[in-house]
């Protein structure tokens, strides 16, 4: 399995709180992702890092942003959560060879009351 | 950008018959199509990947087929068992852009 730890895997906060969710891999893989998952939508992509302090926005980026200031660690954070924003974050990596899978960590579940 | 559709939403198969899920995309210039099993509660796991040059590729009982010039491809399961049963998703990646779309995903029931 590809070396990926997701932290935290379940918080519950309240509307309006920041929340930072936290994305570590051993693999040294130059490439990493926020997906959310909500029934019916599948994953969406939230942001995606293609190297130290390069990033860029996905199809659903709005009310989050993300850091990547070391290879290993891509955070994402929700300045204000709202309860829309409730939902299951998976992060994944894959690495700068063409044509190579993403491989995703074991998710956060985040329940924003 | 790309667009994916999955169908269908959800199948149901009796144990030991075949399961068919198919996808379609709209870019021409997508290359690269990987399906992910997620089983409840847990991360999505690839499981077979086809890339634009071939039109076929198996893994034991797991096979992808692509058609380039109709825009689909197709998980084909074949002698399911009971841990077959997971949500599968495709994708598809557009040459030289390194994000991934999804389809919807498609819920396997198979039953014994």
């Amino acid at each position: 399995d590809a070396g990926i730890t997701q932290s935290p895997r379940h918080k519950v906060t309240e509307t309006g709180t920041p929340v930072t969710l936290r994305c570590h891999q051993t693999e040294n893989h130059r490439y990493m992702y926020w997906y959310r998952q909500d029934p019916g939508h599948g994953l969406r992509l939230i942001h995606y890092s293609y190297g130290v302090k390069d990033t860029d926005k996905g199809e659903v980026s709005d009310g989050y942003s993300v850091s990547r200031s070391k290879t290993e660690d891509f955070l994402l954070t929700l300045e204000s959560a709202t309860s829309s924003q409730t939902s299951v974050y998976f992060c994944a990596i894959s690495s700068e060879v063409l044509n190579q899978p993403q491989h995703f960590g074991d998710g956060t579940r985040l329940s924003i009351l | 950008g790309e667009n994916v559709e999955q169908h269908p939403s959800t199948l149901s198969v009796q144990e030991g018959d075949s399961a068919v899920i198919k996808c379609t995309y709209s870019d021409s210039a997508s290359n690269y199509f990987p399906w992910y099993k997620q089983e409840l509660g847990k991360r999505p796991q690839l499981i077979i990947d086809i890339r634009s040059n071939v039109g076929e590729k198996k893994d034991q009982r797991i096979a992808v087929t692509l058609n380039k010039t109709a825009k689909h491809f197709s998980l084909h399961i074949t002698e399911t068992q009971p841990e077959d049963s997971a949500v599968y998703f495709c994708a598809a990646r557009i040459f030289g852009n390194e994000k991934l779309t999804f389809g919807t995903g498609t819920r396997l029931t198979i039953i014994p």
